[in-house]
């Protein structure tokens, strides 16, 4: 069975920080790894996706996640958290196409002016 | 704009009632997915429908229901609603790239 886990229901940074929110994730099969974006009032919006090819993902709005096989990880990361970036997040795993997603709790991320 | 469109935006409704929800995927997209959204709960998947045929289940209540139709589109039907079924309820599709694309949402209010 799969299923992610996301460490931190709430991460609070100030403008100009590192954001960093972790997932985890378990799976049977080599795992498609998705992260969403979710802001007030919306639905949910990719990031980026990881699917077997490099293990550093680039996604939009300047956010990253590096996929870690030893670690069962994806942690999503952006050099410098801007006012914009406040919304909720949600990572995802899936075993690929068809199959169904396996969404995490959600970290709701503030930037502090 | 992920393409996939979901009517009504906003529903008010009373407890015991019965209400359609709509999904029209993006254009080709054959695989249709709903969710529910609460403070509680968070994110839940609730069912998914391949081209027509249901294709994974999840925590979908036997009041609920769901189809799609040749043409793609899918209906969710929530019956003798309750108080706790108040929610956002969200549909996505997704095509061979497998990636999900979600739409705006329903936003539930049962009083």
């Amino acid at each position: 069975a799969q299923s992610v886990t996301q460490l931190g229901s709430h991460v609070s940074v100030s403008e100009g920080a590192l954001v960093l929110l972790r997932c985890n994730y378990s799976s049977s099969v080599p795992p498609y790894l998705f992260w969403y974006v979710q802001y007030p009032n919306q639905g949910l919006q990719l990031l980026l996706k990881y699917t077997s090819a490099a293990t550093l993902v680039k996604g939009i709005n300047g956010f990253e996640a590096e996929f870690k096989k030893s670690e069962t990880s994806f942690h999503l990361t952006k050099p410098s958290a801007h006012m914009r970036d406040a919304a909720e997040y949600f990572c995802a795993v899936s075993e690929g196409f068809g199959n169904q997603f396996y969404f995490g709790t959600g970290t709701s991320l503030t930037v502090i002016p | 704009d992920s393409g996939v469109t979901q009517t009504p935006k906003h529903l008010i409704t009373a407890t015991g009632q019965r209400v359609t929800l709509r999904c029209s995927p993006r254009s080709g997209d054959l695989s249709v997915y709903w969710y529910q959204q609460s403070l509680d709960q968070g994110l839940q998947f609730l069912i998914q429908y391949y081209n027509g045929e249901e294709r994974a289940k999840g925590n979908i209540l036997e009041r609920f229901s769901a189809q799609q139709f040749p043409d793609l589109h899918s209906e969710l039907n929530l019956s003798s609603l309750e108080l706790g079924d108040s929610a956002l309820y969200f549909c996505a599709s997704s095509a061979d790239e497998n990636i999900q694309y979600f739409g705006a949402g329903t936003r539930l209010s049962v009083l």
